[in-house]
């Protein structure tokens, strides 16, 4: 399975676009990128998905280039119900259950 | 829809007890996972399960048991809790869309479990 690494955590002010890159090096050929973010006490919860190029939905953008070895999540105007942690991860479910590897993901904090 | 839950929030136990966390989902989904998470980690695969029946493990699958004789619930036993075992706990769910990419995981609040 692909490993991701992307930064321990990041600082930010409201109103802030922020960018968080996942490197994925040894991506394969099937592998999606996918993002999870995680609120204190929470479970993690789905923002967004991609395969190449860019993907926009209401929350986020996903911004991948041609080699797919990185992507960067893209959080547009934070508030600070933004703080929380956001996982990067890769693979493929096409063969059958998906065993989703979660790193320790980047802690984001939204200051006033 | 309720989507995914869990019983109980919190639990402590002492060395060696036994007890089974609950976890259902009502959104008719295939799979069905069991994580950990300790503090300021990831989360760790415990058991997995594609359908009824059906179970396999995990990536950390020592000290845990799982069933699963429905679609909707999969329980996670502790045979004999221990220490190390004191961590939060997430049931997730998903529905299996082959060529989709990753299936997205619905997760539910999770289970504070403290091992004394």
């Amino acid at each position: 399975l692909a490993k991701t690494t992307q930064p321990i955590s990041m600082d930010s002010y409201e109103g802030q676009e922020v960018n968080i890159t996942c490197s994925h090096n040894n991506i394969a050929t099937n592998d999606y990128i996918t993002w999870y973010q995680q609120f204190p006490s929470q479970g993690p919860r789905f923002i967004i998905q991609g395969y190449k190029t860019k993907v926009t939905n209401e929350v986020a953008s996903l911004f991948i280039p041609a080699d797919r070895k990185s992507s960067t999540l893209s959080l547009p105007r934070v508030s600070l119900s933004d703080t929380a942690v956001y996982y990067c991860l890769v693979g493929d479910s096409g063969g059958g259950y998906n065993k989703l590897i979660f790193g320790a993901g980047t802690r984001l904090a939204v200051h006033p | 829809n309720a989507g995914v839950t869990q019983t109980p929030k919190f639990q402590v136990l002492k060395t060696g007890q036994s007890m089974t966390l609950q976890c259902a989902q009502d959104m008719n989904h295939e799979y069905m996972s069991w994580y950990r998470q300790d503090p300021g980690m990831g989360l760790r695969l415990i058991h997995y399960s594609v359908g009824a029946g059906i179970t396999d493990q995990g990536e950390v699958p020592n000290g845990y048991n799982v069933s699963r004789s429905t679609t909707e619930d999969f329980p996670l036993r502790l045979l004999s809790a221990a220490p190390s075992q004191t961590s939060v706990y997430f049931c997730a769910s998903s529905p299996h869309e082959a060529g989709a990419g990753t299936d997205t995981q619905y997760f539910g609040p999770g289970t504070r479990l403290t091992v004394l």
